[in-house]
């Protein structure tokens, strides 16, 4: 089974401050990585997403997030952030096994604050 | 396209009364998903078809609670009889389990308050 810990369950930041969002996974089998977020009172959108290829991976609204496969982790990152990306993150994983289906395993959430 | 839809989008009634909740997924995907979010217990799948068929059921919390996927195009979740532990957002979710496969695709949720 997988399972993935968000290692902080909140992050406040100055407004132009980076910001780093920490993941870290186990599964005895490869996996497919994801970043959502939701903003307050809406579902979950995803940011950005590794399948394969290269453990750089750009997103939506700037964020970027970098695959290390010795050290199962997934970080998300932006180099300056802005008032309008206060919300929840939610890191999710799954099998990268073409009969596991879609079924995502997910964190339990960073809230990301950003403060004037 | 108009993405995953839910109604109602708040729904508010007493202890003891029946819920249903109903969900219309992308057209397309053939994986639907139902999730519960509560503060104290964040996001929990709740049951996940696959072609209609529910592939796992066992994050349902107890016998009040059955879903159903009559058609590729329609969910429904029901709770009776509700309890005000029940007062949750409940998210439907879909994808496409086949090539070329796709990510979750959320909807903006049910807000349920059980009084």
């Amino acid at each position: 089974a997988q399972s993935v810990t968000q290692l902080d369950s909140q992050v406040p930041v100055f407004e132009e401050a980076p910001v780093e969002l920490r993941c870290n996974y186990s599964s005895s089998v490869s996996v497919y990585l994801f970043w959502y977020v939701q903003y307050p009172n809406q579902g979950l959108q995803l940011l950005l997403k590794y399948l394969s290829g290269s453990t750089l991976v750009k997103g939506i609204n700037g964020f970027e997030a970098e695959f290390n496969k010795s050290q199962t982790s997934f970080h998300l990152r932006k180099p300056s952030v802005h008032i309008s990306d206060t919300a929840e993150y939610f890191c999710a994983v799954r099998k990268n096994l073409e009969t596991s289906g879609s079924r995502l395993t997910f964190g339990e959430g960073t809230q990301l604050t950003v403060n004037p | 396209d108009a993405g995953v839809i839910q109604s109602p989008r708040h729904e508010v009634t007493e202890m003891g009364q029946e819920v249903t909740l109903r969900c219309k997924p992308i057209s397309g995907h053939n994986s639907l998903f139902w999730y519960r979010q509560t503060m104290m217990r964040g996001l929990e799948l709740l049951i996940y078809f696959n072609n209609n068929v529910p592939i796992d059921d066992s994050g349902m919390p107890e016998d009040r609670f059955s879903a159903k996927m009559p058609n590729a195009s329609f969910s429904t979740l029901k709770i009776q009889p509700s309890e005000p532990r029940d007062s949750a957002v409940y998210f439907c979710a879909s994808s496409l389990d086949s090539p070329p496969y796709s990510e979750q695709y959320f909807g903006p949720g049910t807000r349920l308050t059980v009084t």
